[in-house]
């Protein structure tokens, strides 16, 4: 089954850094979303684009719907020990494909 | 509103054994789906259902079934358990806009173990 391109598979920074993360596909996509999911939970809704070029952002977390429609990324700016998790990028054509995580670990 | 939640939240079962997970939502939601994660592999879907009393496969259906008897809940039954089975099992729920598209948004997870 198709899955998404999405690295790093894991990062492992300092408290302060910024954090890069992206996820590629070779078919279009019409939807891009963001999850994260904590440790013993299930995925929690991040961002979601809708248009390619669209960036948007939600407190810390910005994201963009890539302009070729087949990527999308995610950046967190001044981490905090609270943004570890796993990162998932999800995509639709029509039902959605999920991407195989960023694991990100925040040393204080 | 309690969201998404899925009963039991784990499971040991032996080879051969049957059980059935159980995903509730009260988000007046049409579509539901029901996903499994393994290590290193993201979530993949094994069935869904964009409807009461409908229900179609996923990307790995095999050894699953499920039920959609009520608009709220969705079933995943294992008739006979395997040890590839083993996984967390997760159930999320979606409304569709008028584009189309659907926003997930997911119950916390069961974590089955059959040996």
């Amino acid at each position: 089954g198709q899955q998404l391109n999405q690295s790093p598979q894991s990062m492992f920074i300092q408290e302060g850094e910024d954090v890069s993360m992206n996820c590629t596909s070779s078919s279009i996509f019409n939807t891009w979303l963001w999850y994260k999911q904590d440790p013993g939970e299930g995925p929690v809704l991040l961002i979601a684009l809708y248009k390619a070029g669209e960036l948007t952002s939600n407190g810390r977390l910005t994201a963009q719907f890539g302009i070729t429609r087949k990527d999308s990324f995610l950046n967190i700016s001044a981490s905090i020990p609270s943004d570890v998790g796993i990162y998932f990028c999800a995509g639709q054509p029509d039902k959605l494909i999920f991407g195989t995580g960023t694991l990100l670990a925040v040393q204080p | 509103n309690a969201g998404v939640t899925q009963t039991p939240k784990f499971r040991v079962l032996k080879t051969g054994q049957s059980m059935t997970l159980l995903c509730a939502q009260d988000m007046n939601h049409e579509y539901m789906y029901w996903y499994r994660q393994d290590p290193g592999m993201g979530l993949r879907l094994i069935h869904y259902s964009v409807g009461e009393g409908t229900t179609a496969k996923g990307e790995v259906p095999d050894g699953y079934n499920v039920s959609r008897l009520k608009k709220q809940n969705f079933l995943l039954g294992l008739e006979s358990a395997a040890p590839s089975q083993t996984s967390v099992y997760f159930c999320a729920s979606s409304t569709i806009r008028e584009w189309g598209y659907n926003e997930q948004f997911f119950g916390p997870g069961t974590r089955l173990t059959v040996l």
